[in-house]
């Protein structure tokens, strides 16, 4: 069966700290993203990567960045978190193949900045 | 740019009843992905149905349908005989550019909510 797994379900930081997201795919998949939800807005894109090391920003990718160093992990960064990142965070997960059909998702993460 | 929207913030149904989700695009892209997710309370984004712009037929998956009007640039959810475990969040969303250097992104609208009534 298809897994989207991330590190944590619910977070809470301060304003200032480092956080890292971790999310990980085992159906092999070549492209990999990362979402923010906030209501009244949807999910918007902060960045995706479609190789190990390959990274392309998305839609709002300040005060972020990413790291792919293999190919089943994304990790999400924060580097230094303020109370605006508080959002329901999302990765996802899809072939390259332009047929694909779908993005599999993960059970995203609750992050509180304080 | 790919702009998706979804006008209406809320949505009540009675149970066993139909309803249709509406969904508007906007894409200069020949080829395009059209896509809807369903996202419980519990945040998990489930997979509902596809429809691929060159696509002749609409796109059916069980109770889940979807209106799709090219010309009208519309892509509307119609889910069949409600259920109440069909109370949730509903997003469109879009695949541009499929043949090219998309990467398979997608672009979400805002989201309606969906309750069904007993």
């Amino acid at each position: 069966d298809v897994k989207v797994t991330q590190s944590s379900r619910y977070l809470v930081k301060r304003t200032g700290e480092k956080v890292f997201l971790e999310c990980v795919q085992d159906m092999d998949h070549e492209n990999m993203f990362w979402y923010r939800q906030d209501p009244g807005l949807g999910l918007r894109l902060i960045y995706f990567s479609y190789d190990v090391k390959m990274k392309e920003k998305g839609d709002i990718p300040e005060g972020y960045s990413v790291s792919r160093e293999k190919k089943e992990r994304f990790s999400l960064i924060l580097e230094s978190a303020s109370t605006n990142q508080t959002s329901m965070y999302l990765c996802a997960s899809s072939l390259r193949a332009s047929g694909a059909r779908t993005q599999y998702f993960g059970p995203g993460t609750r992050l509180l900045v304080l | 740019a790919q702009k998706i929207t979804q006008t209406q913030p809320g949505m009540f149904v009675q149970e066993k009843e139909a309803v249709t989700l509406d969904c508007t695009y906007d894409t200069s892209d020949p080829s395009y992905g059209l896509f809807w997710y369903k996202q419980p309370s519990s945040g998990e984004m489930i997979f509902l149905i596809y429809q691929g712009s060159y696509d002749q037929q609409n796109a059916t998956e069980g109770r889940y349908s979807l209106n799709f009007q090219k010309a009208r640039k519309s892509a509307n959810l119609v889910i069949s005989a409600s259920q109440l475990g069909d109370s949730a969040m509903y997003f469109c969303a879009m695949r541009g550019n499929a043949g090219g250097t998309s990467y398979g992104k997608l672009t979400f609208g805002q989201g309606t909510i969906l309750t069904v009534h007993p």
